[in-house]
């Protein structure tokens, strides 16, 4: 299958503790995206990288957010110091422009973070 | 800047009949709209999109959306409504430059047997 994936599915931690995200775009897209989604909500725009530049960062990112994107493929989202406000699933999406579909995200499963 | 208002976070229908979900956006060009789907537990899927040209979308498991300028609607509608069309449905709008999607609140479509 050539979706997007995210590791891990699921990560409970206590508060205070770091946490790490990967997601692995659909390997031809260059551009990767980065949302917050909490319960009952829409999900939030965070970051988003074309190829290995971070081009723009949501004002939700805070100090102890970061994302990479080292190669060009697969992406990372730290979280350091985790509060129960980081309590939600954490989505990523690929794309690459077409003439025809224009910039179309495909989302990942997401992954979603419990902070006790 | 762009936004979307999904008009209702729930709608209830009995299987069979009409759904209609509504969504209003605001922009400042001419935009592009989307409506994704998420199924509980599952990755956010793309339903239809509308990028100026018909303005009657045609989308995956008999789903449409019309866009009408001039009520800056662009509603999302189904003939008949099938048990496993219960679901979460996202209203999405894409910036001009197509870096960045925003993202109704949602609304949630219960289909009762």
């Amino acid at each position: 299958d050539t979706g997007v994936s995210q590791n891990p599915r699921h990560k409970i931690t206590k508060r205070g503790q770091n946490v790490t995200f990967r997601c692995d775009p659909i390997s031809e897209h260059n551009r990767l995206y980065w949302y917050r989604q909490t319960l009952g909500q829409g999900p939030e725009f965070l970051t988003y990288f074309q190829n290995e530049a971070q081009l723009e960062k949501s004002r939700l990112l805070s100090d102890r957010f970061s994302a990479e994107r080292p190669k060009g493929s697969f992406s990372t989202l730290e979280i350091q110091r985790t509060e129960q406000g980081d309590s939600a699933m954490y989505l990523c999406a690929s794309t690459s422009y077409t003439g025809t579909t224009g910039y179309e995200q495909y989302f990942g499963p997401g992954t979603r973070l419990t902070v006790t | 800047a762009q936004s979307v208002t999904q008009l209702d976070s729930h709608v209830s229908v009995s299987e069979g009949t009409p759904v209609l979900l509504r969504c209003n956006y605001s922009s400042s060009y001419s935009p592009s709209l989307f409506w994704y789907v998420q199924h509980p537990n599952k990755g956010l899927q793309l339903l239809l999109k509308y990028t100026s040209a018909a303005t009657l979308v045609k989308g995956i498991n008999g789903f449409e959306a019309e866009f009408k300028k001039s009520e800056t609607s662009f509603h999302l509608t189904k003939p008949s409504a099938h048990m496993s069309d219960a679901a979460e449905y996202f209203c999405v709008v894409i910036s001009n430059a197509g870096n960045m999607l925003t993202f109704g609140g949602g609304t949630r479509l219960m289909v009762k047997p």
